[in-house]
């Protein structure tokens, strides 16, 4: 099956900097590569997602790239938050979806 | 209100006993998924099912079992035969298998005494 790989297991950063995770796979036919947030206790939420065909697709704070020759994608957060604080997943999608190990994101005030 | 409704919240159970987690869903999605969460260890995939009466084992399906005999519902069985069963279970479902976005239910928390 797939192999999904995401790095740092943990991030901190000051509120307002940038923020930036990771993630690699190994299966060329995979196509769709969402992010998950989940806040403690409670459901993982779609943030942001891209296709195959897309290079980079932002949404106001939050934007993803994806490099498909290389087999990565990383999820970027500008002006950070504490509500930003969270644990965030990537995910890659062949035939099933495959979830990275996570990233516990902590925003210090 | 259209989502994914899981229950209990909170289960406790002996060693040896079977428990059933209930997974219900009113946005008329085909496919349906349970994962189970351990800390670092991300969301692994029990089961799935993209049809009703059709399912199909995931990447750790050994002791545990599921039925998919209504689009709504697709409970899941932790039987005794599972070795460590404490853990975060998580309820999703998509409009059609492997594509599109993942809804998640609230998830439900089993500990085993």
């Amino acid at each position: 099956g797939e192999n999904v790989e995401q790095h740092p297991s943990t991030l901190s950063v000051q509120e307002g900097d940038s923020a930036v995770i990771k993630c690699t796979y190994s299966d060329s036919a995979s196509n769709y590569f969402p992010w998950y947030k989940q806040e403690l206790g409670k459901r993982p939420q779609l943030i942001i997602d891209i296709r195959s065909n897309v290079g980079e697709k932002k949404d106001q704070r939050i934007a993803v790239t994806l490099n498909k020759t290389a087999k990565h994608f990383s999820l970027h957060i500008t002006e950070t938050q504490p509500e930003d604080s969270a644990v965030y997943f990537c995910a890659v999608e062949v035939g099933q979806f495959y979830f990275g190990t996570g990233t516990s994101l902590t925003v210090i005030p | 209100d259209g989502g994914i409704t899981q229950s209990p919240k909170y289960l406790f159970r002996k060693e040896g006993q079977n428990v059933t987690l209930s997974c219900e869903q009113n946005l008329n999605h085909d496919a349906m998924y349970w994962y189970r969460q351990d800390p670092g260890q991300g969301l692994r995939l029990i089961y799935y099912s993209q049809i009703v009466n059709d399912f199909q084992k995931g990447d750790i399906a050994e002791g545990y079992s599921v039925s998919r005999e209504k689009k709504e519902s697709f409970p899941l069985t932790v039987t005794s035969a599972q070795k460590n069963p404490t853990a975060f279970y998580l309820c999703a479902s998509s409009i059609l298998p492997g594509t599109g976005e993942l809804f998640f239910g609230e998830g439900s928390r089993l500990t085993v005494l």
